[in-house]
């Protein structure tokens, strides 16, 4: 079974803070992407990675950072947390060339 | 202008009956894909049916199936027998173009309710 964890489920943080959310894969999936979710907006992709140390912004990719070192895990950075980035934050994998996504569990982040 | 229209924020369903879930969807690419998740109050998404823009057969798992309206640009969810457990926030989603550029558009979700 194709496996994505994430390194909290829940998290608070202080606003400033840097903030690292891990993910991470374990079926060799060459693409990983981070989301966040929010109530009555859906998933928006935050930015994604189709190779190791290979990056590409999503459609919301202010305020977060992202590092690939690694096939199988993907980190989102926060460099100074803020309040308006309190959310629900989802990673996913996925085989290059096939459709299906696979997710992890999520993080529910709160910045305070 | 959003890529994917879910109008139904919340829907209701008896159990034992059958429920669609509207998705409409917006490209100008001959190459795309739609999907359907379904996300439990727990959180994780879980993938139900996918279909292919040249699929010329509607998508069918299970109790799933997506009716695909290629010149109306909708992709519904038909899930039959519904079962207590089908209760969740359900996303409609759509891929772009192939090779290499596998990013998805989620639309906003609808919430169902299988009642008893």
């Amino acid at each position: 079974d194709v496996k994505v964890t994430q390194s909290s489920r829940y998290l608070v943080k202080r606003t400033g803070e840097k903030v690292f959310l891990e993910c991470v894969q374990d079926m060799d999936h060459e693409n990983m992407f981070w989301y966040r979710q929010d109530p009555g907006l859906g998933l928006r992709l935050i930015y994604f990675s189709y190779d190791v140390k290979m990056k590409e912004k999503g459609d919301i990719p202010e305020g977060y950072s992202v590092s690939r070192e690694k096939k199988e895990r993907f980190s989102l950075i926060l460099e100074s947390a803020s309040t308006n980035q309190t959310s629900m934050y989802l990673c996913a994998s996925s085989f290059r060339l096939k459709p299906e996504q696979f997710f992890g569990p999520g993080t529910r982040l709160t910045v305070l | 202008a959003q890529k994917i229209t879910q109008t139904q924020p919340g829907m209701f369903v008896q159990e034992k009956e059958a429920v669609t879930l509207d998705c409409t969807y917006d490209t100008s690419d001959p190459s795309y894909g739609l999907f359907w998740y379904k996300q439990p109050s727990s959180g994780e998404m879980i993938f139900l049916i996918y279909q292919g823009s040249y699929d010329q057969q509607n998508a069918t798992e299970g109790r799933y199936s997506l009716n695909f309206q290629k010149a109306r640009k909708s992709a519904n969810l038909v899930i039959s027998a519904s079962q207590l457990g089908d209760s969740a926030m359900y996303f409609c989603a759509m891929r772009e173009g192939w090779g290499g550029s596998e990013k998805l558009v989620f639309g906003k979700g609808t919430k169902l309710t299988v009642n008893p």
